[in-house]
């Protein structure tokens, strides 16, 4: 079953403007992970951001995490035409030990050049 | 550096026959989860192997079944195929606790059920 749902289900937006994407999950987490996938591909792991963190940055991708309201949002600031892909988010249940991870159903981003 | 090799690329298969999806995990990494993917869909996750057993599984009948072999590659199998089990199905390797890295996945298997 899918643990995180993202929001919104599809985005367009024009070269140079931020992308913000959201999550929302059920269950307490240890951490979350958003990933990208590019049409029929594998996904490709973007960053990860543990429960006791409440925000991370990777160049152009910043992440923040309020457990509180058990939500997450990927922000892609001066989007460019090569980031249109799928996003989605992963979560683990803090219940398993383990690497184990469900994800939502991604929202689809594309960037008009 | 090798990442995830999964074999084949591509299958077409008839209702009720058989089929043995492949994955090599990346190097240095123990643990392999399968999952499979629907077109316009998420990932839905199928099971994760670590050391050669089966330690989560998904909400998928036993139809669909699993090995891990000693040099951590795997093998996913689905019996008496059903139409709807045409997708995407993708092997991630990983080590059994999360680290920054998360995920390496292959590009997949796209499998077809006529």
């Amino acid at each position: 079953s899918q643990q995180g749902e993202e929001d919104p289900q599809a985005l367009s937006i024009q070269e140079g403007e931020n992308a913000t994407m959201n999550c929302s999950y059920k269950t307490s987490i240890n951490n979350l992970q958003w990933y990208r996938q590019n049409s029929g591909r594998g996904l490709v792991h973007l960053i990860l951001i543990r429960s006791n963190e409440r925000e991370k940055h990777s160049g152009r991708l910043r992440v923040t995490l309020d457990t509180s309201k058990k939500s997450s949002s990927l922000l892609i600031t001066a989007s460019r035409a090569a980031d249109t892909a799928s996003y989605f988010c992963a979560t683990d249940a803090r219940m398993s030990n383990n690497n184990d991870m469900r994800f939502g159903a991604g929202t689809r981003l594309t960037v008009k050049p | 550096d090798a990442g995830v090799t999964q074999s084949p690329t591509h299958l077409i298969k008839t209702r009720g026959q058989q089929v043995t999806l492949r994955c090599s995990p990346k190097s240095g990494h123990d643990t392999v989860s399968w999952y499979q993917q629907a077109l316009g869909q998420g990932p839905q996750f199928i099971f994760q192997y670590y050391e050669e057993e089966e330690r989560q599984r998904g909400n998928f009948p036993d139809r669909f079944s699993g090995h891990q072999f000693p040099n951590y590659s795997s093998e996913l199998n689905v019996n008496a195929l059903l139409l709807g089990d045409s997708a995407l199905y993708l092997c991630a390797s990983s080590l059994l606790r999360p680290t920054n890295y998360g995920y390496t996945f292959g590009s997949g298997t796209r499998l077809t059920v006529v």
